[in-house]
């Protein structure tokens, strides 16, 4: 299956701030990568739907001013959550959409909010 | 979208073999079933996908009945490492409800 990485792993910030963090598909030119955050002890929630040289797609309820989604090429997306408050702390997770159609997905980043 | 509904939790020994299974009544024509594994702070792994009878491969086996309404993961001689959520996801190739998590089966694996 598809590697995918992510970078930073862990990433602490200040209120008001703004966080990018990098999804990567290291080994599969990925059309579409999904963006998903998970809060302690629930499960994954989609955030979006990134398209490789299109607009995110993103789910009811997910502010697309406050989590900018870029997906300039078939190897990179990146999400940026703007003026980070300490509710947005969560482990965000990315994933890319395989041949099959399964997912295959990175590692997470751990976003903490001072 | 194909509901599913998974043991909350489960547990094991090691050396023994595990089963979960995912019940999917409303499963439609061209829905496929796909199993996940997650580790603590870890990002979900892909196990196996099936659509009917049975697949296996090198992790697990999937026990799909004629019906195809429910789903068994079978994880062969658990260890310790294989303490993790299972989540079973239920939708057409490439559809919305296979980006649908819910809340998946903590399995625990004991010595």
């Amino acid at each position: 299956g598809a590697v995918v990485s992510q970078h930073p792993s862990r990433v602490i910030c200040k209120s008001g701030t703004s966080v990018k963090i990098e999804c990567r598909s290291l080994d599969f030119q990925a059309t579409t990568m999904f963006w998903y955050r998970q809060f302690p002890k629930q499960s994954l929630m989609l955030m979006a739907t990134s398209n490789e040289g299109s607009k995110a797609t993103y789910e009811q309820g997910v502010e697309k001013d406050k989590f900018l989604i870029n997906h300039a090429s078939l190897t990179l997306s990146t999400l940026t959550v703007t003026s980070a408050h300490p509710e947005d702390s969560s482990f965000y997770i990315c994933s890319v959409l395989g041949e099959g159609y399964e997912q295959y997905f990175g590692p997470g980043t751990r976003l903490t909010v001072t | 979208l194909a509901k599913t509904t998974q043991p909350i939790s489960m547990d094991s020994y090691e050396g023994q073999e595990v089963n979960i299974t995912c019940s999917h009544n409303n499963i439609a024509t061209n829905d496929y079933i796909t199993w996940y594994q997650q580790f603590p702070s870890q990002g979900p792994r892909f196990i196996i996908q099936g659509y009917k009878t049975k697949v296996t491969n090198e992790v697990a086996s999937l026990f799909i009945p004629a019906d195809r309404k429910s789903s068994t993961l079978s994880l062969p001689r658990v260890s310790l490492s294989d303490t993790a959520v299972y989540y079973c996801l239920v939708g057409e190739v490439g559809g919305y409800s296979t980006l649908t998590f819910g809340k998946g089966t903590m399995l625990l694996v004991s010595p």
